[in-house]
């Protein structure tokens, strides 16, 4: 199956900083990228639908300022959490698809940002 | 917008029985419906998924029902092992490419 991968798996930053997180499709071009967040033992929470070339899609009460998300080409979209506070610790996972309408989306591995 | 219901949150079974995950849907415009897996501390995998124009699909000891009519979606898991036990999430998109989750299943299997 197709292969999207997720860097870094975890991460620890300082309260304040920023951290970046990448998404890339391996073996597809990813036409929309999505970006989740998921606390422990609960679903996913859908923050934000990325289309390559164009600003992303925020859900309601998703700070677009804080959460920044570029995908800047078809293999590779990019998660930015600006000025991080321990509140933002969590699960963070990106999906990708390859086309419209119905097209299978696969997910990353997820990465666990801790900040402290 | 699409509201997808999942049952059980939990489920328990011996190992070698079947499990059996349920879904249910509001908008009759969603058409693919996928399940994923997902173990701690990972992301979720398709594990199988069904598309409107089909009633099941099998593959192996995982199954998966769609009645389109009553609009709910059901994951089969036969033969259980313990490497099956892990969160199960059922997802319903429209053709606009939205992606609508579950709560979510966690099943154990004892051994």
């Amino acid at each position: 199956g197709a292969v999207v991968s997720q860097h870094p798996s975890r991460v620890i930053c300082k309260s304040g900083t920023s951290v970046k997180i990448e998404c890339r499709s391996l073996d597809f071009q990813a036409t929309t990228m999505f970006w989740y967040r998921q606390f422990p033992k609960q679903s996913l929470m859908l923050m934000a639908t990325s289309n390559e070339g164009s600003k992303a899609t925020y859900e309601q009460g998703v700070e677009k300022d804080k959460f920044l998300i570029n995908h800047a080409s078809l293999t590779l979209s990019t998660l930015t959490v600006t000025s991080a506070h321990p509140e933002d610790s969590s699960f963070y996972i990106c999906s990708a698809s390859a086309g419209t309408a119905g097209n299978t989306i696969y997910f990353g591995e997820g990465s666990w940002l801790t900040v402290v | 917008g699409e509201n997808v219901e999942q049952h059980p949150s939990t489920l328990s079974v011996q190992e070698g029985d079947s499990a059996v995950i349920k879904c249910t849907y509001s908008d009759s415009a969603s058409n693919y419906f996928p399940w994923y897996k997902q173990e701690l501390g990972k992301g979720p995998q398709l594990i199988i998924d069904i598309r409107s124009n089909v009633g099941e699909k099998k593959d192996q000891r995982i199954a998966v029902t769609l009645n389109k009519t009553a609009k709910h979606f059901s994951l089969h898991i036969t033969e259980t092992q313990p490497e099956d036990s892990a969160v199960y999430f059922c997802a319903a998109s429209n053709t606009g490419n939205q992606f609508y989750f579950g709560t979510g299943t966690s099943l154990t299997v004892i051994p």
